[in-house]
């Protein structure tokens, strides 16, 4: 099974400046006939499902706003936040689909400084 | 409009057998690429992907859970179920299904999710 393991565990960023949050596969999860990395960013706030953020690694789901951006590729991706807003404050995971048990990462919680 | 619904009981007794039912709107689970997985969350914890159904009839399961899961779907009921046996107060939860492969048919990220439905189990 491939583990995913994000970094850090909990962050705390003042409103307006950058947020990085770090996510490493145990495998690569860049399949290289179509040269995708099979990584998604989910955002998850208090007492609601998670959502999509992106996909592909880099690929921002319709609606996110601009200021998220994934990045990376084979086993060491990255989920920036260009400058933080009140409304960013979740917990974010990243997920491999790369091979079945598509696993999370533990969680990354993102509180305002 | 895509919408997928969590629902069974908020409460099971530890040995006993969990069935929940994902009933969804907006798609059909005979569509090519398609799936519904299930996710689930302990209280507090972090996400766990349990298995997903495609299109196909294909399944997955996690390993570590595979000997107690079935998933079945009823496409003509747009119904996904999941069955958990011999529960455990570990099981408790909030289990969520979703959606993968409807903007792509290997996109299996999962784009649209459930509310998600809250699970104790306890004697």
């Amino acid at each position: 099974d491939i583990v995913v393991t994000q970094s850090p565990d909990s962050l705390a960023v003042s409103l307006g400046e950058r947020a990085t949050i770090n996510c490493k596969s145990s495998q690569s999860v860049l399949y290289s006939s179509n040269n995708k990395n099979y990584l998604a960013w989910y955002q998850q706030k208090p007492g609601q499902p998670p959502k999509l953020l992106i996909y592909w690694a880099s690929t921002r789901e319709s609606g996110v706003p601009d200021r998220f951006s994934g990045s990376g590729s084979g086993t060491d991706f990255t989920l920036t936040i260009s400058s933080l807003q009140a409304e960013d404050v979740a917990v974010y995971y990243c997920q491999q689909y790369y091979i079945t048990p598509y696993s999370f990462g533990q969680g990354t919680k993102l509180e305002i400084k | 409009q895509i919408t997928l619904k969590e629902s069974g009981p908020t409460l099971v007794k530890p040995t006993q057998t969990l069935t929940l039912t994902c009933t969804f709107s907006g798609f059909s689970l005979s569509t090519t690429g398609v799936g519904v997985g299930w996710i689930r969350q302990p209280p507090g914890k972090a996400l766990e992907w349990l298995g997903l159904i495609y299109w196909d009839d294909d399944k997955r399961y996690s390993p570590s859970l595979k000997s107690r899961l079935t998933i079945t779907k009823d496409t003509s009921k747009n119904q996904v179920v999941l069955t958990m046996t011999n529960v455990d107060p570990v099981d408790t939860a909030t289990y969520y299904c979703a959606l993968v492969g409807i903007a792509a048919p290997d996109l299996d990220a999962f784009d649209i999710w459930g509310h998600g439905t809250m699970v104790t189990v306890s004697s």
